[in-house]
């Protein structure tokens, strides 16, 4: 069974550029979470999907953060003007809403200057 | 909201030695509670978890404890290896399907 992927694994902005994460998760799971892992601290979420509906946002900075998931399936995770405090890694995660177990992809590590 | 506070933030063992990580939560109505390893560079990894309806999980190496009254709960690693070297995370949920609430880390050194 393949895990959950993301794309691209690395990002390097200037403050003020925008950026797209996308994830891919596991088959068959519908529910999809996005968390940020600033370093050397635990995630802590963004924004979760079920299907196509987000069910918590609450955390997610409107101003400047977006994200879809269109289908049910992939998402997206937008950053339109980048800064110096988004600098973290973007954690991908899903689950069946039948098990309680999240499946975390590799990450995406943007570092913006 | 969910507080999750993880009290170990760096923990040495000698190999062979048990390793204890304990944390407590706030909400009263989380109810399944994970454990994520993460190496160096890497993401998180599923290692356990324990859900409300019970006090006690072990596999193979790995227990779990769960105190619901004081809502406490600590992962115990014993026979520790070197590979059991990485920063482990733990986490509530109210209930299946539920966002995580992580706790800080705690970065486990085993010493062969």
């Amino acid at each position: 069974e393949a895990g959950v992927t993301q794309s691209p694994r690395y990002a390097v902005l200037q403050e003020g550029q925008a950026v797209s994460f996308w994830c891919d998760p596991i088959s068959g799971h519908d529910t999809l979470y996005w968390y940020q892992q600033p370093r050397d601290q635990g995630p802590q979420l963004l924004v979760y999907f079920r299907d196509e509906a987000v069910i918590d946002n609450s955390q997610l900075p409107s101003d400047r953060f977006s994200a879809v998931r269109p289908k049910g399936t992939n998402s997206t995770l937008k950053i339109q003007s980048a800064k110096q405090g988004d600098t973290a890694t973007y954690l991908c995660a899903s689950s069946w809403t039948g098990k309680d177990t999240q499946y975390f992809g590799p990450g995406t590590r943007l570092l913006v200057l | 909201g969910e507080k999750v506070e993880q009290h170990e933030s760096t923990l040495s063992v000698r190999e062979g030695d048990s390793a204890v990580i304990n944390c407590t939560y706030t909400d009263t109505a989380s109810s399944y509670f994970p454990w994520y390893k993460q190496e160096a560079g890497k993401s998180l990894h599923f290692v356990i978890d324990i859900r409300s309806n019970v006090d006690r999980k072990q596999s193979q190496r790995l227990i779990v404890l769960l105190d619901k009254k004081a809502k406490r709960f600590s992962l115990h690693i014993t026979a520790t290896q070197p590979e059991d070297s990485a920063i482990y995370f733990c986490a509530a949920s109210r209930n299946m399907g539920y966002k995580l609430t992580f706790g800080t880390g705690t970065s486990l050194l085993v010493d062969p």
